[in-house]
């Protein structure tokens, strides 16, 4: 069965340090793979989205990147974060129109 | 205008009661529809998936979707305790990149003992 890992699941990094967020997911190859944040009260925001290595497609201009270094592993960074990216991160996989399967989640705040 | 509006709630209801959410969307070239549940400080997860018009039943739960009003609706019989969280809706159109989804910004919802 496919499984997706997502970690670390709290963060609290101060203003202007960098920041790592890794996704994998198992039993899968070549999944679409997905960057949401959700800030509080509010909706799901799609940052990246990826549909192969290597491939990255942005949605959102913003202090954020992300990169795709394996068929199953995706991940969010920033060099120097701002208070407004507090929220709460998630990664997502589908092979298609069956509807996503997401990770855990990050917290991060930011202070 | 967002493409998909959903009231956020707070919906409170009684052990046992019907509970009802809808979606409403302005985009027509939605054909995928999703439900999404998340308790709190959880990944959502998915519920119910429809494509285009019609009902479909879960268990407890059924979907609906009335493409010529726009228009999509949860329903949880019985509700339970465990039924509180929030939940989202979200909707693709065939022409989307494929995987891209709408969501709503979700409704809470608290099932009294």
């Amino acid at each position: 069965s496919q499984t997706i890992h997502q970690w670390p699941a709290t963060l609290v990094q101060p203003v202007g340090s960098p920041l790592s967020l890794e996704c994998t997911v198992e039993g899968t190859s070549n999944p679409n793979l997905y960057w949401y944040r959700q800030a509080a009260g509010r909706g799901l925001q799609l940052l990246f989205y990826s549909v192969g290595i290597g491939q990255i497609s942005s949605e959102v201009p913003q202090n954020l990147s992300a990169s795709r270094p394996q068929d199953r592993q995706f991940i969010l960074s920033s060099k120097k974060l701002l208070l407004s990216d507090s929220g709460f991160y998630l990664c997502a996989w589908t092979e298609g129109y069956g509807g996503y399967t997401f990770g855990s989640g990050t917290r991060l705040t930011v202070v | 205008q967002k493409e998909v509006e959903q009231d956020p709630g707070p919906l409170s209801v009684p052990e046992g009661a019907i509970v009802s959410l809808n979606c409403t969307y302005s985009n027509s070239a939605f054909q995928y529809f999703m439900w999404y549940r998340q308790y709190s400080r959880k990944g959502p997860e998915l519920l119910m998936y429809t494509y285009s018009s019609g009902n479909k039943e879960d268990g407890r739960f059924t979907a609906q979707v009335d493409k010529s009003s726009k228009y999509i609706s949860l329903f949880i019989r019985d509700s339970q305790p465990s039924d509180s969280a929030t939940y989202l809706c979200a909707m693709s159109a065939a022409t989307d990149s494929w995987g891209k989804f709408q969501f709503g910004a979700g409704t809470q919802v608290v099932v009294t003992p």
